[in-house]
């Protein structure tokens, strides 16, 4: 399976501090996208960095991309208990049409 | 109002009894794409649609059908489920290249 994994696979943290969740992946992609998803309900798109993009940023989302480990690593500054739900990053196959996603990261944001 | 929706939210059925979940989308999307999400596994690819009348398998197929008649509709067919088919489903549309959006999910129970 080409399909990429988050780590931690689950990180609490007190309101206020940051979070930093990584994801790995297998394959050359693209572009690479990270989504939200509160429990049970459908995903929601966060940020989307190309692979020719090193660094992005979208209000407290700080987004990098290392093509050649393979890997990428979101950050959410100044975090707050709404920010409490499961990250998920997403790559596309060269093709850009078939998508994989990892197993997620559940964040938790004590207040 | 820009939206996915699925249909039915919630289904139990029995093995081998074929089920119907739609899909659609008001978004002009030409790109559509089916998921299950299961516990530790993340969401997995069934299958996508680039366009009208052009289906592709995904990550797990087995077990799936897919039709794209119309732009806006791309229902997944379980000819005859099965109980490791069951699962949250989502669909999603998009632009290539550009972000997914997701709908609500369809929390599907094969007994």
């Amino acid at each position: 399976s080409q399909q990429g994994e988050e780590d931690p696979q689950a990180l609490s943290i007190q309101e206020g501090e940051n979070a930093t969740m990584n994801c790995s992946y297998k394959t050359s992609i693209n572009n690479l996208q990270w989504y939200r998803q509160n429990s049970g309900r459908g995903l929601v798109h966060l940020i989307l960095i190309r692979s020719n993009e090193r660094e992005k940023h979208s209000g407290r989302l700080r987004v990098t991309l290392d093509t050649s480990k393979k890997s990428s690593s979101l950050l959410i500054t100044a975090s707050r208990a709404a920010d409490t739900a499961s990250y998920f990053c997403a790559t596309d196959a060269s093709s850009g049409n078939q998508f994989y996603f990892g197993t997620g990261t559940s964040l938790t944001v004590i207040p | 109002e820009a939206q996915v929706t699925q249909n039915p939210r919630y289904l139990i059925t029995v093995t081998g009894k074929k089920l119907t979940v739609t899909c659609s989308q008001n978004m002009n999307h030409e790109y559509m794409s089916w998921y299950r999400q299961d516990p530790g596994l993340g969401l997995r690819q069934i299958y996508y649609s680039m366009n009208v009348e052009v289906t592709d398998k995904g990550d797990v197929p087995e077990g799936y059908k897919v039709s794209r008649k119309e732009k806006r509709n791309f229902p997944l067919i379980l000819e005859s489920p099965s109980p490791n088919q069951t699962s949250l489903y989502f669909c999603a549309s998009g632009l290539a290249g550009k972000p997914q959006y997701f709908g609500p999910g369809t929390r599907l129970l094969v007994l």
